[in-house]
């Protein structure tokens, strides 16, 4: 079964609204990290938050870490058309150089 | 740098017939990953490479499929013979052995099995 588990699983929202995705592990991890896919596209590393981090920053994304919980949000302010794509988190956990995705938040931003 | 490469984007073929999917990694990485991408399955990993050497071919789903990186700039995933099932984009993706954990992946490979 697929380590993380990303809800909701679509997501539609405005040109300039927020954007957040959660995201659910179920074992201990050593980081985290979030990856875009554009339609027909490989995906594209976005931003890795270890298990000692609370909260990271990247331009207009934001990711916090709730280890005690095993969850994850990534919140994308001021969202932009180009923003519309879908959304995985990662998680190597137990299982070392292996990444096990979740099953993504396909996110549509209307203009 | 170009990036992870992949070969063919797309194919189309009959089933039975023998498919052969590439990989090019970017140079300097170290470690190599082939996954399928399905609807019904998401991202699956398949296999990983460490120097060229496979560690962990447990997401590998039957004897039909093997994969080989004879050396550091190159991998393929075999598959014979292919069935209608096994249509799914097959995407390879490379990571540093000293950086984070980051993985670059490729475009993908669209297989269709008729």
């Amino acid at each position: 079964s697929q380590q993380g588990e990303e809800d909701p699983q679509a997501l539609s929202i405005q040109e300039g609204e927020n954007a957040t995705m959660n995201c659910s592990y179920k074992t201990s991890i050593n980081n985290l990290q979030w990856y875009r896919q554009n339609s027909g596209r490989g995906l594209v590393h976005l931003i890795l938050i270890r298990s000692n981090e609370r909260e990271k920053h990247s331009g207009r994304l934001r990711v916090t870490l709730d280890t005690s919980k095993k969850s994850s949000s990534l919140l994308i302010t001021a969202s932009r058309a180009a923003d519309t794509a879908s959304y995985f988190c990662a998680t190597d956990g137990q299982y070392g150089n292996k990444l096990v995705f979740g099953a993504g938040t396909i996110l549509r931003v209307k203009s | 740098d170009a990036g992870v490469i992949q070969s063919p984007r797309h194919e189309v073929t009959e089933m039975g017939q023998e498919v052969t999917l590439r990989c090019k990694p970017i140079s300097g990485h170290d470690y190599l990953f082939w996954y399928r991408q399905t609807m019904m399955r998401g991202l699956e990993l398949l296999i990983y490479f460490n120097n060229n050497v496979p560690i962990d071919d447990s997401g590998m789903p039957e004897d039909r499929f093997s994969a080989k990186m004879p050396n550091a700039s190159f991998s393929t995933l075999k598959i014979q013979p292919s069935e209608p099932r096994d249509s799914a984009v097959y995407f390879c993706a490379s990571r540093s052995g000293t950086e984070t954990d980051t993985q670059y992946f490729g475009p993908g490979t669209r297989l269709t099995v008729l």
